[in-house]
């Protein structure tokens, strides 16, 4: 079974900074990777998916991430963040039948 | 509303008691899933559904039940409630599993004292 592992757990930044926020996989097959958000009292939306071609992925308010087979990494970036990007983030890693979430990183964006 | 719902949103229980958490989609998406959260553990699969009448295990289903009797609701049942099940309780559905997006609900914050 795959698994996924969020290297930060809180990433304190500041307004306007550039951010990132790391995840690794383990997996034996191909997988799909995706980036939910988690605002407070919510539950998660999608913040972007890689499922085939190019390595580099955009998603919404912003967001990237890119694919990296060699290293089995997909870290997410913000060139430039807002207050509103404050949440809870999770990266999740599935193959056809199997989606597994890492730990989640705790993003706190201060003005 | 096309959406995913759940109730109730907040729950005390107390420990032996009997607890069913409800979860209603309107897309008509095939697959159906229950997650618990619990800090330092992102979410944990507890049960999942393909199809009405399908349903399979999880990473942690020991102590809980589901059902699926229609293809829009997926009931999640405490049979006998303990205390590390204290959680927040999330649905989801997908057309698909593994590539496609997940939709999930508000969540559930049950308290088993």
């Amino acid at each position: 079974a795959q698994s996924v592992t969020q290297l930060d757990s809180q990433v304190p930044v500041f307004e306007e900074a550039p951010v990132e926020l790391r995840c690794n996989y383990s997996s034996s097959v191909s997988v799909y990777l995706f980036w939910y958000v988690q605002y407070p009292n919510q539950g998660l939306q999608l913040l972007l998916k890689y499922l085939s071609g190019s390595t580099l992925v955009k998603g919404i308010n912003g967001f990237e991430a890119e694919f990296n087979k060699s290293q089995t990494s997909f870290h997410l970036r913000k060139p430039s963040v807002h207050i509103s990007d404050t949440a809870e983030y999770f990266c999740a890693v599935s193959d056809s039948d199997d989606m597994r979430f890492g730990a989640g990183t705790r993003l706190t964006v201060k003005p | 509303d096309a959406g995913i719902t759940q109730s109730p949103r907040y729950k005390i229980t107390e420990t032996g008691r009997q607890v069913t958490l409800m979860c209603h989609q309107t897309w008509s998406h095939s697959y159906m899933f229950w997650y618990r959260q619990d800090l330092g553990h992102g979410l944990r699969l507890i049960y999942y559904s393909a199809a009405a009448d399908i349903t399979d295990k999880g990473e942690v289903s020991d102590g809980y039940v589901v059902s699926r009797s229609k293809t829009e609701n997926f009931p999640l049942t405490l049979e006998s409630a303990t205390r590390s099940q204290t959680s927040v309780y999330f649905c989801a559905s997908s057309g698909t599993y593994g590539t496609d997006t997940q939709y999930f609900g508000p969540g559930t914050r049950l308290t088993v004292l």
